[in-house]
């Protein structure tokens, strides 16, 4: 089974300066792993996937993650935080046919 | 959200009536799934239709049932609503990879 911990519930970041949002995962193959990100009252955007082809994903909005396979991480950044960025944002790996999300990571971002 | 619609919008109803919420997937596809978003949490899997046949079920109650049209679109049928069925109700179908999923603007369903 797979299953991934977003390690921070809430992240404050002052506009301009680096995001980071922390996700480990739990596998025992090569998971299939995504970001996704809901502005308040929302959908779902996807923001960036995780294929074995590469380690560093390139998303959009200037995210991308890295795939860590000896720290089992895949955590998001970004070097420039915009205020546009204040979301919820999920990592979440895709597992028998269905997207299995937890509770996410609040950014918030200050000016 | 690349083509997902939802409808309605939002929605207003009182416990133990019956709503029905509509999702058409992008233009060719062919699989369906839907996800319910209580405030404050995560989505949560409900189905997936495939080729009009359910192909995944969450761990909902019976009073949740759905189905997909020939022509892929798909509605969400909830009865006999309860106060804790007020949520986000989300929609998604695949892009080229089946395991992508592209979701919709979602139909917010608050029960009185």
């Amino acid at each position: 089974a797979q299953s991934v911990t977003q390690l921070d519930s809430h992240v404050s970041v002052s506009e301009g300066t680096p995001v980071l949002l922390r996700c480990n995962y739990s596998s025992s193959y090569s998971p299939s792993l995504f970001w996704y990100v809901q502005h308040p009252n929302k959908g779902l955007q996807l923001l960036l996937k995780y294929t074995s082809a590469a380690t560093l994903v390139k998303g959009i909005n200037g995210f991308e993650a890295e795939f860590k396979k000896s720290e089992t991480s895949f955590h998001l950044t970004k070097p420039s935080a915009h205020m546009s960025d204040a979301a919820e944002y999920f990592c979440v790996p895709f597992q028998g046919g269905k997207l299995i999300f937890g509770q996410g990571t609040e950014l918030s971002v200050k000016p | 959200d690349a083509g997902v619609t939802q409808s309605p919008t939002h929605l207003i109803k009182t416990r133990g009536q019956q709503v029905t919420l509509r999702c058409s997937p992008i233009s060719g596809h062919k699989s369906v799934s839907w996800y319910q978003q209580v405030l404050g949490q995560g989505p949560q899997f409900i189905f997936q239709y495939y080729e009009k046949e359910e192909r995944g079920r969450g761990n909902f109650p019976d009073r949740f049932s759905a189905r997909q049209f020939p022509n892929y679109s798909s509605e969400l049928n909830v009865n006999a609503l309860l106060l804790g069925d007020s949520a986000l109700y989300l929609c998604a179908t695949p892009g080229q990879s089946t395991d992508t999923q592209y979701f919709g603007p979602g139909t917010r369903l608050t029960v009185l």
